[in-house]
């Protein structure tokens, strides 16, 4: 267990559906980070959150929003569901985002595996 | 924009034979690296890690990556390979701007041992 929790582990959703996958991070960790792995783009950089804030943003399309609550755990959420959203879902965590320090390196979750029918 | 490629991306050997993964990144400033693997069945996991210091930087299960700043590369290497090896294997670049920094992977190499 490496302390960051994804719920769900699988999800089987139709076309045009929304979804929430949550993610916990480990305790004492202020940053998350959500990917997204799929077999033909390996592991895409979505989003990351910072103590409640976005703090960078990659290839997440506008259909999927994402947020880091004050308790830290955080959210994303997928609308307008297609077939090509069908991924596993990572999130992961860390304790800062500094450059001067090992703190951000990242601890990943097991994993949210989507499937869209 | 800044990237990280990963140039093979399925790597097959034999155990006891020594390996090399190349991992390269565009990015003039200030960059973190990182080794990941991810053993089947389980999630991704820290192999190794660069901040500063000794370019030549030892992870864990005999894996070692070089830095070379001038060829912006982080090659990971292991001098003789097991059967546990098998795993897909991810370079990681922390790209460090005035106001964020962002994590950015490689498309990951697949690695499978014959015993």
């Amino acid at each position: 267990d490496s302390g960051v929790t994804q719920t769900p582990k699988h999800l089987i959703t139709a076309t045009g559906q929304r979804v929430t996958l949550r993610c916990s991070p480990r305790s004492g960790d202020l940053s998350v980070y959500w990917y997204q792995q799929s077999l033909d783009q390996g592991l895409q950089f979505l989003i990351q959150y910072y103590n409640g804030e976005e703090r960078a943003k990659g290839n997440i399309l506008e259909r999927f929003s994402a947020q880091q609550f004050p308790d830290l755990h955080s959210e994303l959420n997928l609308s307008s569901l297609e077939l090509g959203d069908s991924a596993l879902y990572f999130c992961a965590s860390s304790a800062t985002v500094t450059q001067f320090s090992g703190a951000n390196v990242l601890t990943f979750g097991a994993g949210s595996r989507l499937t869209v029918l | 924009a800044q990237s990280v490629s990963q140039h093979n991306h399925h790597v097959i050997l034999s155990e006891a034979a020594s390996l090399e993964l190349g991992c390269n990144y565009s990015y003039g400033g200030t960059v973190n690296l990182f080794w990941y693997v991810q053993y089947p069945g389980q999630h991704l996991q820290l192999l190794l890690k660069y901040f500063s210091g000794d370019p030549l930087v030892k992870g864990i299960k005999g894996f070692e990556a070089e830095f070379i700043k001038s060829k912006f590369s982080f090659n990971l290497r292991k001098p003789s390979v097991q059967w546990s090896d098998t795993a897909e294997y991810f370079c990681a670049v922390n790209f460090h701007y005035s106001s964020a920094s962002k994590i950015i992977f490689g498309s990951g190499t697949r690695l499978s041992i014959r015993p």
